[in-house]
């Protein structure tokens, strides 16, 4: 079975401070990988996605990049946070052979102070 | 762009009562259409999705129905139970655009009142 993994589940950062979140898919190959954030109380806004190694789109600019470094691994990083970064973020990922069906890991509630 | 628009944004409804949300999009060519439960906390998980070439999708309690001519698609929960609420989010999808991106409603907060 296929399975969607993210961590950490809860991070607090001062400002000016890096960032490295990490996503893992398991079961499934060369899937699509995407990276949300979620406001508070708000919709899901779509910050990178990527089909494959090495591959990364950027949909909005910011202060943040994504990396993918083997085929089920995500990584979302900043090198210096800002108050604005502070959100849920969220990892997806669609199988390869139902590229238009997401499905989403457990999130990670960010907290810049 | 895809562009969904999803209503409403909040719906309170008693316990066994039914739930409806409506979600419009403005690409035609739209030809995938997932819907998303969300849970405080937790991340977004997929409910059901239809597909251009079927009207109409049932899975126990939820169905979801889809209109083309008209560009809305509607999720349906019958005999609402507390565990139902949670933010629902639609999307749609569009093969115009080249890659499989989904565009999402601003969500649906569903209370069931017991």
């Amino acid at each position: 079975s296929q399975t969607i993994h993210q961590w950490p589940a809860t991070l607090v950062q001062p400002v000016g401070s890096p960032l490295s979140l990490e996503c893992t898919v398991e079961g499934t190959s060369n899937p699509n990988l995407y990276w949300y954030r979620q406001a508070a109380g708000r919709g899901l806004q779509l910050l990178f996605y990527s089909v494959g190694i090495g591959q990364i789109s950027s949909e909005v600019p910011q202060n943040l990049s994504a990396s993918r470094p083997q085929d089920r691994q995500f990584i979302l990083s900043s090198k210096k946070l800002l108050l604005s970064d502070s959100g849920f973020y969220l990892c997806a990922y669609s199988p390869a052979r139902a590229q238009e069906t997401q499905y989403f890991g457990p999130g990670t509630r960010l907290l810049v102070l | 762009g895809e562009n969904v628009e999803q209503h409403p944004s909040t719906l309170s409804v008693q316990e066994g009562d039914s739930a409806v949300i409506k979600c419009t999009y403005s690409d035609s060519a739209s030809n995938y259409f997932p819907w998303y439960k969300q849970e405080l906390g937790k991340g977004p998980q997929l409910i059901i999705d239809i597909r251009s070439n079927v009207g109409e999708k049932k899975d126990q309690r939820i169905a979801v129905t889809l209109n083309k001519t008209a560009k809305h698609f509607s999720l349906h929960i019958t005999e609402t139970q507390p565990e139902d609420s949670a933010v629902y989010f639609c999307a749609a999808s569009s093969p115009r655009r080249g890659d499989y991106k989904l565009s999402f409603g601003a969500g649906t907060t569903v209370t069931v009142r017991a």
